[in-house]
């Protein structure tokens, strides 16, 4: 399906156990980010890519890995979690165009017990 | 320090109304605006956005005003319908590869 998706959907682990968000998009965009939403938050950026191989740190990256190989990936890796990592998840991507809009997909609520 | 503002967490608007939701940003580098709906379980939607050197932008219902000097930004949804309802997040963004930064958005309740 063409568009951006995430996967898993929903995520219950341990503290201390590493897990990994998926985000996937076909629109070959260049720019793809990280964000995570909490309550009083609003949308905090973790981290981005203007392409494959360049990635970089946004407002909240400790405790957080990304890779980007291909333009169409850009996982998200928790290296040991932490039960202030429990959170939704979205991820984004935008074009090279000057209008700057991002588009969404439908996030990954993860829950670190 | 929060570089984008809601001060309003929840509206309460009467369907066919006008829906008025404020934004106030602190960062001058910001150069793009833009307006995401959000709807429970989903992620956000791209509504309207403008550009700092525009002080009006419309698409149909919507209308985005930005006041660079008071550094404020509106948007106006009229005839309100029973669909607005939903959390509306104010973004900013410096452009390129910047991200955007997110107000801590406003939920909106369109009343029959």
């Amino acid at each position: 399906d063409a568009g951006i998706t995430q996967s898993p959907r929903y995520k219950i682990t341990e503290t201390g156990r590493q897990v990994t968000l998926m985000c996937h998009q076909t629109w070959s965009h260049s720019y793809m980010f990280w964000y995570r939403q909490d309550l009083g938050h609003g949308l905090r950026l973790i981290y981005y890519s203007a392409a494959a191989d360049i990635t970089d740190k946004g407002e909240v990256p400790d405790g957080y890995v990304v890779s980007r190989s291909k333009t169409e990936n850009f996982p998200l890796t928790l290296e040991s979690a932490t039960r202030s990592q429990t959170s939704v998840y979205f991820c984004a991507s935008s074009g090279t165009g000057t209008n700057y809009e991002q588009y969404f997909g439908p996030g990954t609520r993860l829950t670190v017990t | 320090d929060q570089q984008v503002k809601q001060n309003s967490p929840s509206l309460s608007v009467q369907e066919g109304r006008i829906s008025i939701l404020n934004c106030d940003y602190t960062n001058s580098m910001f150069d793009y605006f833009l307006w995401y709906k959000k709807y429970p379980a989903e992620g956000p939607t791209f509504l309207i956005s403008i550009s700092s050197i525009k002080d009006k932008n419309e698409d149909g219902r919507f209308t985005v005003f930005l006041n660079k000097s008071a550094k404020h930004l509106s948007l106006h949804i009229v005839p309100s319908q029973p669909g607005d309802s939903a959390v509306y997040f104010c973004a900013a963004t410096g452009g390129g590869a910047d991200g955007l930064t997110f107000g801590k958005g406003t939920h909106l309740i369109i009343q029959p």
